[in-house]
């Protein structure tokens, strides 16, 4: 069946390190990955994304991997600030089939001083 | 920066009492979409809306869901008769368009308490 997974539900940083989220996904038809941020009591924010034809795509202080062979996805998150505590989900979409995204379960990111 | 808004924030019923959750979309969008979260869980998808019609829903979009626009800005979604476990906190959210070029907008959701 299909299933977007993290591994981790919670990860602690300190402030000012590296951050690396992980996710898995069975889905091998996938094609579109999404990275999502939600903060307590808001709706989930749009990181950044990746489609299937690439490996690696960077932003403002985030980098997603994509690794196909081994179906795994990962959020990188560059000099973790207190202002990235939140959960964090991962979401896949099969864009030739499918409108909808499929959520992973989420890791909260916790940043200490 | 536009939003997609939600109201009302947070919605307490009785079991069997219908319900409608409302949203303002991006005025720009054309997709619009509900999803759901129950407490602790993933963010599920309920249904796509375009061309004022439904465009996919899940299983979880049963005969109790239904969505409508009812005008050019709202985008509604009723349950007709509410079950312990339709408490959830609901999220509507919209793109301007395909997956090419559309990021998803999220609003900040409407919790929903069945009593």
């Amino acid at each position: 069946g299909e299933s977007v997974g993290l591994h981790l539900p919670t990860l602690s940083v300190q402030e000012g390190d590296n951050s690396i989220i992980n996710c898995a996904y069975s889905n091998s038809a996938s094609d579109y990955f999404i990275w999502y941020k939600q903060e307590s009591g808001k709706g989930p924010q749009f990181i950044i994304d990746i489609r299937s034809n690439m490996d690696k795509r960077q932003g403002q202080r985030v980098t997603v991997l994509l690794n196909k062979t081994v179906k795994h996805l990962s959020l990188q998150i560059a000099a973790t600030q207190p202002g990235d505590s939140a959960v964090y989900f991962c979401a896949e979409n099969r864009e030739m089939d499918t409108d909808k995204l499929i959520f992973g379960t989420g890791t909260r990111l916790q940043v200490f001083p | 920066e536009p939003e997609v808004t939600q109201t009302p924030s947070h919605q307490v019923t009785q079991m069997g009492q219908e319900v409608i959750l409302r949203c303002v979309p991006i005025s720009n969008h054309l997709y619009f979409y509900w999803y759901r979260q129950i407490l602790g869980q993933k963010v599920e998808f309920l249904v796509s809306f375009y061309n004022n019609e439904i465009s996919e829903k899940s299983e979880i979009f049963d005969d109790q869901f239904s969505v409508e626009r009812p005008d050019g800005s709202n985008f509604t979604l009723k349950i007709r008769s509410t079950k312990l476990e339709d408490s959830a906190m609901y999220f509507c959210a919209s793109r301007d368009s395909g997956w090419n070029t559309g990021e998803l907008f999220f609003g900040e959701g409407s919790r929903l308490t069945v009593l």
